[in-house]
């Protein structure tokens, strides 16, 4: 079974600038979540889908950030304009189902953006 | 609000030491425990987990044990290889995962 996929893995842009990053789930996995990871910290979520609806955006820094995912399967995170702070690592991570009991994501291997 | 307290890293262990990497938890309600380890270069993987109290996760010679009483669910190995070297987060889950700072381990030879 392929694992959650993310591209780039790597991105470096000047501030102003805008960025986009993809995340394709497991096959069948109905959630999707993307995440921020600073340095030396734990990430926090910003936003999870069920399908296409995106049912938790509380943390998302809704005046440059933005996200979609067409047809529950595919996902784009998009950041416009970008800030110094902006630099992290992007996570995507997709379970079956969040009512599981069992609650397990599974992580791609992130996107690492630095902003200059 | 619901957060993870995990102890400061890095630790530094020989191989076949002992370890322990502390875990506390603060929530309302009974979430699932979850223990997440990243090893260099890659992704977050789930090592193992726990859904209610006194419940014992355990993967790959590591265990954790569910401590209601104490609001805790420490990590600990008890021969721990060079391989086992990366950063662990311990994590908590109602409806969305809350993770700690994570704590870096370095076992040398």
């Amino acid at each position: 079974e392929a694992g959650v996929v993310q591209s780039p893995r790597y991105k470096i842009i000047e501030k102003k600038q805008p960025v986009a990053f993809w995340c394709n789930p497991i096959s069948g996995h109905n959630t999707l979540y993307w995440y921020r990871q600073n340095l030396g910290q734990g990430p926090e979520l910003l936003i999870r889908y069920e399908n296409e609806e995106a049912v938790d955006d509380s943390q998302l820094p809704k005046d440059r950030f933005s996200a979609e995912r067409l047809k529950g399967v595919d996902s784009t995170l998009k950041i416009q304009p970008a800030e110094l702070g902006d630099s992290a690592v992007y996570l995507c991570a997709s379970s079956r189902s969040p009512g599981s009991s069992l609650y397990e994501q599974y992580f791609g291997p992130g996107t690492r953006l630095t902003v200059t | 609000g619901d957060s993870v307290t995990q102890m400061e890293g890095p630790v530094t262990l020989s191989e076949e030491a002992f370890l322990t990497i502390n875990c506390t938890y603060t929530a309302t309600g009974y979430p699932s425990l979850f223990w997440y380890v990243q090893y260099p270069g890659e992704g977050l993987q789930l090592l193992l987990k726990a859904t209610k109290a006194d419940d014992k996760g355990s993967n790959k010679g590591f265990e954790a044990t569910y401590r209601k009483e104490t609001t805790s669910f420490h990590l600990e190995k008890g021969s721990v290889q060079v391989s086992d070297s990366a950063v662990y987060f311990c994590a908590l889950s109602f409806n969305k995962l809350i993770f700690g700072a994570g704590t870096r381990l370095a076992v040398h030879p």
